[in-house]
């Protein structure tokens, strides 16, 4: 059974700082890993998705990479603003199955301080 | 091009009440996807739909129950409400096809709060 943890479970960084938002997931027969952020009371927003057969995904100021040997992925945001200020979560379709069932991480919240 | 739109917004239902939720996927869209989110359990996985069947169903009792028409609209409903269902109900709508790859992207609605009293 596929199991995703997010570290850490908070974060609050000075505007203008790099920061790394880190994902683990147990199975490593991964069919696809996605990034999303949730503002509060909100829907979530699609980052990034990372197939099984990538590495790395950009777009703008992020960039998430999977390494699935290591059960890993990682969030990337370059230069943070205020309006980064959300709850990220990772999430990974699990093995071969084709489906759209995407187990979820508990969430990083982030505060980007002015 | 619309979002993925969920109906209602907002509910309130006493407990042992049934509840019927809507959620109208972006056009051309095929796979929908339910997900319950609580503060204690975070996001999980209710069922998805695609093509009008359900191709996959979470760890949820019988209670929760799902359809999807040939316009890919679909439905959940939750009977026999307890106060555990207090929730904010997700929907997720992909292109989705066999061959993979960015159209796997899930995009969500903005949710549908449930309060069970």
């Amino acid at each position: 059974k596929q199991e995703v943890t997010q570290i850490p479970a908070a974060l609050s960084v000075p505007e203008g700082e790099n920061l790394v938002l880190n994902c683990s997931f147990t199975d490593s027969a991964i069919y696809n890993l996605q990034w999303f952020r949730q503002d509060p009371g909100k829907g979530l927003t699609s980052l990034l998705l990372i197939q099984s057969s990538q590495r790395e995904q950009t777009s703008g100021r992020l960039n998430a990479s999977l390494d699935k040997s290591s059960g890993r992925s990682t969030l990337y945001i370059a230069a943070s603003q205020p309006g980064d200020s959300a709850t990220y979560l990772c999430a990974g379709a699990p093995g071969n199955n084709y489906g759209q069932n995407f187990v979820f991480g508990p969430g990083t919240r982030l505060s980007v301080l002015p | 091009k619309a979002g993925v739109t969920q109906t209602p917004r907002y509910l309130i239902k006493t407990r042992g009440q049934q509840v019927t939720l809507s959620c109208s996927p972006i056009s051309g869209h095929r796979s929908v996807s339910w997900y319950q989110q609580t503060p204690g359990q975070g996001l999980q996985f209710l069922f998805e739909y695609f093509s009008e069947t359900q191709r996959n169903k979470g760890n949820f009792p019988g209670r929760f129950s799902g359809r999807q028409f040939s316009n890919s609209r679909s439905e959940m409903n939750v009977s026999t409400l307890e106060l555990g269902d207090s929730a904010l109900y997700l929907c997720a709508s992909s292109l989705y096809s066999l061959a993979g790859g960015p159209t796997d992207t899930q995009y969500f609605g903005p949710g549908t709060r449930l309060t069970v009293l």
